[in-house]
């Protein structure tokens, strides 16, 4: 059964304009890590934003957004304002076991490639 | 912060030949590297895991002969494609898990594109 699952292959969005992107995932788990990257088309990972199973208020980072449903096992990621180098590939993976004293392997999402218009 | 160096950024070789992909961790020991392989819009895929010292966990369907991964010390780990061939053409990427304000986080190489012709 798929882990992660990003339902949304491809998304655009209008400069200046909110956008989500959908994560979902499956765990039996208690305690695991939710993760949000961005990668350009350099193909560089570049991390976004961090969710914890256990934290109770929605992870934010500048622009960049978390919108956690714990009981819908759902982990949205919400970019306000978009800018033109926002265009990309995001990625939501999760690494299942705590982190705080162990890190486990991350499983990532299919994908979703974010296309931003001027 | 931490910074894990990946050689070559991309690389073209011939069929049939080896080739070498090294991940150096800049400022801190790596004990593990995850060993990720990528194709073109799709998704990352965890090959392998190296424990320096001992030998690399490899993941269902991976094929250890050909994937050769060494992680002789702290901060060098390598991934050899040995018998290259073009359906092992993809995207390789390195990650290593790094302490970040009291979390494991993860430390991503900037990847190789290896291209077999």
């Amino acid at each position: 059964a798929q882990k992660i699952t990003q339902t949304q292959p491809g998304m655009f969005v209008q400069e200046k304009e909110a956008v989500t992107l959908d994560c979902t995932y499956d765990t039996s788990d208690q305690s695991y890590g939710l993760f949000w990257y961005k990668q350009p088309s350099s193909g560089e990972m570049i991390f976004l934003i961090y969710q914890g199973s256990y934290d109770e208020q929605n992870a934010t980072e500048g622009r960049y957004s978390l919108n956690f449903q714990k009981a819908r096992k759902s982990a949205n990621l919400v970019i306000s304002a978009s800018q033109l180098g926002d265009s990309a590939m995001y990625f939501c993976a999760m690494r299942e076991g705590g982190g705080g004293t162990s890190y486990g392997k991350l499983t990532f999402g299919q994908g979703t490639i974010l296309t931003v218009h001027p | 912060g931490a910074v894990v160096s990946q050689h070559p950024s991309w690389v073209i070789c011939k069929s049939g030949t080896s080739v070498k992909i090294e991940c150096r961790s800049l400022d801190f020991q790596a004990t593990t590297m995850f060993w990720y392989r990528q194709f073109p819009k799709q998704s990352l895929m965890l090959m392998a895991t190296s424990n320096e010292g001992s030998k690399a966990t490899y993941e269902q369907g991976v094929e250890k002969d050909k994937f050769l991964i060494n992680h002789a010390s702290l901060t060098l780990s390598t991934l050899t494609v040995t018998s290259a061939h073009p359906e092992d053409s993809s995207f390789y990427i390195c990650s290593a898990p790094t302490r970040q304000g009291g979390l494991w986080g993860y430390t991503f190489g900037s990847g190789t594109r290896l291209t077999v012709v």
